[in-house]
């Protein structure tokens, strides 16, 4: 069965102070690898996929990675609005739609 | 262009009612998701339209939930007999096929959530 595992649950920074956030995954076969932010009491909202092994997306203070085996979101010199819950998800290329996400990374970035 | 929209957004209701939700994606996207969240956890899935056809249910989506998409638009998803279990976040997504044409919310086979149904179930 396809799963997600997201570390830490929960990571608190200083404005500023870079770290890397881990989604390790195990699917049939990957499709794609999805990263959503997600705010409280909102839905998920997009920022990248990844569809191969040494792939790398940029977005503002936001990069991902993906290996065959997990993820890294690094978070660069992050500041108070990165503040969020940072969700990872795979889908499979059985064919079928549905994405796996994990339970998430809680990030507060304090000032 | 707008994005995925929900209705309503919070939904207060007692044991043993029915209650219905009502996901418009973003137009041009034809298909459509519907996935639970609790909270401290991920979204779970629970079903996924193509057009108007239902061709994924989980094994979550119990005999008293139902969803459809009758023209291959909007859809509901309909909550029978709720049960204090069922309270949760319900989120809709939509997505593009391969083949549309690329505006701000396309990109073939991203997934793009509304901002979710409140379900309190008392």
């Amino acid at each position: 069965e396809d799963q997600v595992t997201q570390s830490p649950e929960a990571l608190r920074l200083q404005e500023g102070e870079s770290s890397s956030l881990n989604c390790s995954y195990t699917v049939s076969g990957l499709r794609g690898l999805f990263w959503y932010r997600q705010d409280p009491g909102k839905g998920p909202e997009f920022l990248f996929t990844l569809y191969s092994a040494g792939e790398e997306k940029e977005k503002e203070r936001l990069k991902a990675t993906l290996t065959k085996k997990e993820s890294f979101l690094h978070i660069t010199a992050p500041k108070p609005e990165d503040s969020a819950t940072y969700l990872c998800a795979v889908q499979a290329n059985t064919g079928f739609q549905k994405l796996v996400f994990g339970t998430g990374t809680r990030l507060l970035v304090s000032p | 262009d707008t994005g995925v929209s929900q209705d309503p957004r919070h939904k207060i209701t007692k044991r043993g009612q029915n209650v219905t939700f009502r996901c418009d994606p973003i137009s041009e996207h034809n298909r459509l998701y519907w996935y639970r969240q609790t909270l401290g956890q991920g979204p779970e899935f629970l079903t996924y339209f193509q057009n108007e056809a239902q061709l994924e249910k989980s094994r979550l989506l119990s005999d008293r939930f139902s969803a459809e998409r009758p023209k291959g638009s909007f859809s509901t998803l309909e909550i029978q007999r709720t049960e204090q279990g069922d309270s949760a976040m319900y989120l809709c997504a939509s997505s593009a096929t391969g083949g549309s044409r690329r505006h701000r919310f396309s990109s073939y086979n991203e997934q793009f959530f509304g901002p979710g149904t409140r379900l309190t179930v008392l």
